[in-house]
């Protein structure tokens, strides 16, 4: 079945580590995206990729960071340098044709201990 | 930069009704698209319904339609025979044509009332 995998669903933190999101999906599609939500608000974009070895910031990229080195994956690291890392974050992917329905993972609890 | 406004953080209804939840965008742009998605306590996003900017006719998905006002830059969701299973979180979405940047709204909450 196609779809969009990510993983770990919980994951939890210590302060001052650093961390990475997996986000894997076999739908073909050249964009993908990560947002980030928070309780009872609503997603915000952290970065997102229109084509490999590309991307670009989104409203909150400080303290984050990406890669794309293939089409089928969009890992993010959630670094030090990110204050509030706890967190519900979803990555989406989308065909490159503008318009077409993103789809979603199932989403990656951060929890900071 | 894009914005998407929905004012109505929490709205309730009695099954079977309809009711409306409102959106509002701002952007410079001519040609974008507009999406409602729900996100059940699952947690899941769900596409609901989609509208190209070009097109002047307000799309229809069974039970769901929207209200495009273009001038307005207003995008309403209303949903009719309100059933148990649409209690969920609704977030307006828009993507700006030739640009894959999709900006969300802060949602709002649906309670359906039996």
């Amino acid at each position: 079945d196609g779809g969009i995998t990510q993983s770990p669903k919980y994951l939890f933190r210590k302060e001052g580590q650093n961390v990475t999101l997996s986000c894997e999906q076999n739908l073909n599609h050249d964009a993908m995206y990560w947002y980030r939500q928070d309780p009872g608000q609503g997603l915000r974009l952290i970065y997102y990729s229109q084509i490999v070895n590309d991307f670009q910031k989104g409203d909150i990229a400080e303290g984050y960071s990406v890669s794309r080195e293939k089409k089928e994956s969009f890992p993010l690291t959630v670094t030090s340098a990110q204050k509030n890392p706890t967190a519900f974050y979803l990555c989406a992917s989308s065909s490159y044709r503008a318009g077409t329905e993103a789809f979603f993972g199932q989403g990656t609890r951060l929890t900071v201990v | 930069a894009q914005t998407v406004t929905q004012s109505q953080p929490e709205m309730s209804v009695q099954e079977a009704e309809t009711v409306t939840l409102s959106c509002t965008y701002d952007t410079s742009e001519s040609d974008y698209y507009l999406f409602w998605y729900k996100q059940p306590p699952s947690r899941q996003m769900i596409l609901v319904i989609r509208q190209e900017a070009y097109k002047q006719q307000n799309a229809t998905e069974n039970r769901f339609s929207v209200n495009f006002q273009k001038a307005a830059k207003s995008f309403s969701l209303k949903i009719s025979d309100s059933q148990l299973g649409d209690a969920a979180m609704y977030f307006c979405a828009f993507m700006e044509f030739g640009n894959e940047k999709l900006t969300f709204g802060t949602g709002t909450r649906l309670t359906i009332i039996p």
